[in-house]
C-alpha cells in the first residue's frame, strides 16, 4: 500500500466551473503524477511533480493546471472544466529513487455537464 | 520513449497459462520493460519489471529475448480474478532521475472465463 488517497472520488459539475482534485500521500515521496484515463487512449499524462513547488507538463497539460506547495499534497485544478475533461483521474507516485515503478491511488471519476 | 504494440485483448480459460507478447523494435540500450495490471474501476498495479532473459516474481515471469525487441508476459494458471487490462511499458527511468514520465498505451484485456 502506497499510501495514496485521492479526493473526491466522484464528482459531477458544469461546464465553466473550476474544479480541484486533490492528491494525498503519506509517506514523502518526491515524484507525484496525475493521469486521465479514456476509453481507447489508456493513461496519458497531465501534469507531474518531482518536489514541492517543482511541476512540469506532460503529453495532455492544456487546460489543466498544479500545485505542490507540501510534499504530501498534489491538486491538479481545471480552471474552466470542459465536457472533454470529463475522464478518469489517476493520481500516482514513485515509491523508490531511481525507479520507473509507479503506484496509483483509486481515482477520481469527473463528470462535466 | 518506445512505442509498445500489444495484442488489443486475449482470452483464456481457467488454470491454463496465458502468454502476453509485447513488441517495442525501438527499445533503447538503458531501456527497461515494465507491466501494469489494471482491473475495472481500480488504478494500475506494478506486475514486473526486466531489462533481458527472464525474471520470475509470485505473480508472472517476463521473458525478454537477446534482441530486446519484445518480451512476454507469462501468467501461470490463470484464474477469472486475472481478468484485466495488462500494460507493457518501456522506458529508461534514469533519463529523468525517477520522475519518469510514463507512456502506457491502451494494452490487452485479458478476458478469463470458467
Amino acid at each position: 500500500d502506497a499510501g495514496i488517497t485521492q479526493s473526491p472520488r466522484h464528482k459531477v459539475t458544469e461546464t465553466g466551473t473550476p474544479v480541484t482534485l486533490r492528491c494525498h500521500q503519506t509517506e514523502n515521496h518526491r515524484y507525484m503524477y496525475w493521469y486521465r484515463q479514456d476509453p481507447g487512449h489508456g493513461l496519458r499524462l497531465i501534469h507531474y511533480s518531482y518536489g514541492v513547488k517543482d511541476t512540469d507538463k506532460g503529453e495532455v497539460s492544456d487546460g489543466y493546471s498544479v500545485s505542490r506547495s507540501k510534499t504530501e499534497d498534489f491538486l491538479l485544478t481545471l480552471e474552466s472544466a470542459t465536457s472533454s475533461q470529463t475522464s478518469v483521474y489517476f493520481c500516482a507516485i514513485t515509491m523508490e529513487a531511481g525507479t520507473d515503478t509507479q503506484y496509483f491511488g483509486p481515482g477520481t471519476r469527473l463528470t462535466v455537464l | 520513449l518506445a512505442k509498445t504494440t500489444q495484442p488489443i485483448s486475449m482470452d483464456s480459460y481457467e488454470g491454463q497459462e496465458v502468454n502476453i507478447t509485447c513488441s517495442h523494435n525501438n527499445i533503447a540500450t538503458n531501456d527497461y520493460i515494465t507491466w501494469y495490471q489494471q482491473f475495472p474501476s481500480q488504478g494500475p498495479r506494478f506486475i514486473i519489471q526486466g531489462y533481458k532473459t527472464k525474471v520470475t516474481n509470485e505473480v508472472a515471469s517476463l521473458f525478454i529475448p537477446a534482441d530486446r525487441k519484445s518480451s512476454t508476459l507469462s501468467l501461470p494458471r490463470v484464474s477469472l480474478s486475472d481478468t484485466a487490462v495488462y500494460y507493457c511499458l518501456v522506458g529508461d527511468w534514469r533519463l529523468t532521475g525517477g520522475g519518469n514520465k510514463l507512456t502506457f498505451g491502451t494494452g490487452t484485456q485479458l478476458k478469463v472465463e470458467l
